[in-house]
């Protein structure tokens, strides 16, 4: 099974100062298979980038990823007040879906 | 819109039984694998089963694997999930998620739209 690790943490930020997240595989993964969600108190998740850089409908362009092998980035570049939230990867493999242990963006 | 509904969600003793249904509508329910995803209390997301279109294949967590059992009825746009032998530790939100971002081969390998969960606790 595939683990993905997210650092850091906790990242906290001010509104509009830039977001970079981190998610790293124990094993190459397939570039096609990976997504970012983030999810808010109370709320289901969100999907917002799939295959590993595009973004998902209604999904603004300050949200981008990139990566490929074992390294993935979610990079929001100016953040807004509703962007403050919890931050998942995803991806598949043999048949199994994993998810990253989260990343949380706090404002500073 | 795409809307997913789950319910059946409730408090249930160790060991014992539950069976969750998530009603969808908004999408053409029978061209789309769905899946079901839980958080526990203040913990992450871990998904839980996958079922095709179709039925034809089903995939498990390992977690789960031999006393879950997820079905669907495309005639009545509902997705089941069967909880047996439910353990403490199955105390979770329960998301039904429909499959979407990257598709090939008639499988999507990602979730692009979720139900507001429902509870499950199991407790004595």
């Amino acid at each position: 099974e595939i683990v993905l690790t997210q650092s850091p943490g906790t990242l906290s930020l001010s509104p509009g100062e830039r977001a970079t997240l981190s998610c790293r595989a124990s094993q190459s993964v397939s570039s096609s298979y990976l997504a970012w969600y983030h999810q808010k108190p109370g709320q289901a998740p969100r999907l917002l980038i799939y295959g590993a850089s595009s973004r998902a409908a209604g999904i603004p362009d300050r949200f981008s990823g990139s990566g490929s092998g074992t390294d993935f980035t979610l990079t929001i570049s100016r953040l807004e007040p509703e962007d403050f939230a919890v931050y998942y990867c995803q991806q598949y493999g043999s048949s199994l879906w994993t998810f990253g242990q989260g990343t949380k963006v706090e404002i500073k | 819109q795409v809307q997913l509904v789950e319910s059946g969600g409730g408090v249930v003793q160790p060991g014992g039984s539950l069976r969750l249904s998530c009603a969808a509508s908004g999408f053409t329910f029978s061209s789309y694998g769905m899946h079901w995803v839980r958080q526990a209390p203040g913990k992450g997301l871990e998904w839980v089963a996958f079922i095709r279109y179709d039925g034809s294949n089903k995939y498990y967590a390992d977690s789960v694997k031999g006393r879950f059992t997820i079905s669907r009825d495309n005639s009545k746009n509902t997705l089941y999930l069967q909880m047996n032998s439910l353990r403490a530790e199955d105390t979770a939100v329960y998301y039904c998620a429909k499959g979407g971002g990257y598709c090939s081969n008639g499988v999507c390998y990602n979730f692009d739209y979720w139900g507001q969960g429902t509870l499950v606790t199991v407790s004595s």
